[in-house]
């Protein structure tokens, strides 16, 4: 059974400064993926990663996939505040399975 | 396009009843799920439908029923309304399991059980 875990769990940053979300997964896992939720909203696909060293970037955030180390992160870069939510990772074995999520606040 | 579309938003029921929640997509996904989302567990899935008519049991089934009769609708049954089934619910879907792009969600229904 494939089991995500994430760390930390909670993140409090400065404005500008850069830093790393941790995404380990227990057993193979076809694909990984990342997912923002803001409070009391629905969750968003941000990226999907589909093989060994993928990497995707989308403006501050960028996504990377180590299969070898069953390892994901996401780095934020130059943080601000809109980027304050809760980011998920999810990892797919016979069905996506969750990390607990970690909730990133943004402070100027 | 709609998207995911669940209904109700919020619901408070009392132990023992019985209710549906309702989920419904337009965008001809196969694919279908239902979550549960608890603080400090992240989403945990109860059952989910690789098509109309099939369905199966996800991480925490129990106390929850689902039927899949039409590609666009997939409600979820609670049977026996329980004070540990309060939480937040969550529905997806996507055109296959493995979500090329991410699942889609709906936004959600905030249930109360007391």
């Amino acid at each position: 059974e494939l089991k995500v875990e994430q760390n930390p769990l909670f993140l409090s940053m400065q404005e500008g400064k850069n830093y790393t979300i941790y995404c380990n997964y227990s057993t193979t896992s076809d694909r990984l993926y990342w997912y923002r939720q803001d409070p009391g909203k629905s969750l968003e696909s941000l990226f999907v990663l589909l093989s060994n060293g993928a990497v995707k970037q989308e403006g501050r955030l960028m996504a990377s996939l180590d299969t070898k180390a069953r390892l994901s992160t996401l780095h934020i870069t130059a943080a601000v505040h809109d980027l304050s939510a809760t980011y998920f990772c999810a990892g797919y074995n016979n069905d996506m399975r969750f990390g607990a999520g970690t909730r990133l606040t943004v402070k100027p | 396009n709609a998207g995911v579309t669940q209904t109700p938003k919020f619901q408070v029921l009392k132990t023992g009843q019985s209710m549906t929640l309702q989920c419904a997509q337009d965008m001809n996904h196969e694919y279908m799920s239902w979550y549960r989302q608890d603080p400090g567990m992240g989403l945990r899935l109860i059952h989910y439908s690789v098509g109309a008519g099939i369905t199966d049991q996800g991480e925490v089934p129990n106390g929850y029923n689902v039927s899949r009769s039409t590609t666009e609708d997939f409600p979820l049954r609670l049977l026996s309304a329980a004070p540990s089934q309060t939480s937040v619910y969550f529905c997806a879907s996507s055109y296959t399991p493995t979500g090329r792009v991410g699942y889609t969600f709906g936004s959600g229904t905030r249930l109360t059980v007391v």
